[in-house]
């Protein structure tokens, strides 16, 4: 098994750009989590999804940011348009079931400049 | 806000002994994990305790959990310099709040 493939793993950019994070669940998981993590907030969860559905975004800082997973095998965490004070570390995580272990990617790295 | 906040928050050992670290958390829980994140990596799951069990063991770990003190423990018996590592505990919020909170970890160095 891969595990959970995210792209790209750094991304460096400038204010006001579009970003868009990928992720790729591992098969058979039919939970799906974004998280952030800063030196400042530590690890945060932006948004899970069950069954492909949106349960709880109530992590999202703001209307700037937005998930979609049109699918089981395919999430995207959108970022438009970009602050420098989203840069951080962006994990994504799947799991079977919400309660069950989550198991993480490997991450991507954000800089905007 | 954090739900978990992990105790101490760094932590240094000889190779050999043991390390542990407490975890402290507000509401009622259904599950309560811990998990380890190396430099520069994801978070890896390393053991699961539900509300209902007050001790799970897995290898060289040992999680307790006290859930009239809302406060579970992680133990790493002899440690080994790829125990370096920070690690965290992660609550839900119990019943439907499946939204899992962590805490700002404990940071381990195994000296070797």
């Amino acid at each position: 098994d891969a595990g959970v493939i995210q792209s790209p793993r750094h991304e460096v950019t400038e204010m006001g750009q579009e970003v868009t994070l990928r992720c790729k669940p591992i098969s058979g998981h039919n939970s799906l989590f974004w998280y952030r993590q800063t030196m400042m907030r530590g690890l945060e969860l932006l948004i899970y999804f069950n069954n492909n559905v949106p349960i709880d975004d109530s992590g999202m800082p703001e209307d700037r940011f937005s998930a979609k997973m049109p699918n089981a095998s395919f999430s995207t965490l959108k970022i438009q348009p970009s602050e420098p004070r989203d840069s951080a570390v962006y994990f994504c995580a799947s799991s079977k079931g919400l309660l069950n272990e989550q198991f993480f990617g490997p991450g991507t790295r954000l800089t905007v400049l | 806000s954090q739900q978990g906040e992990e105790d101490p928050q760094a932590l240094s050992i000889q190779e050999g002994e043991n390390a542990t670290m407490n975890c402290s958390y507000k509401t009622s829980i259904n599950n309560l994990q811990w998990y380890r994140q190396n430099s520069g990596r994801g978070l890896v799951h390393l053991i699961l305790i539900r509300s209902n069990e007050r001790e799970k063991h897995s290898g060289r770990l040992r999680v307790t959990l006290d859930t009239s003190k809302k406060s579970s423990s992680l133990l790493i018996t002899a440690s080994r310099a790829a125990d370096t590592a920070s690690y965290f505990c992660a609550t839900d919020g119990g019943g439907n709040d499946y939204k899992l909170s962590f805490g700002a970890g404990t940071t381990v160095t195994v000296r070797a």
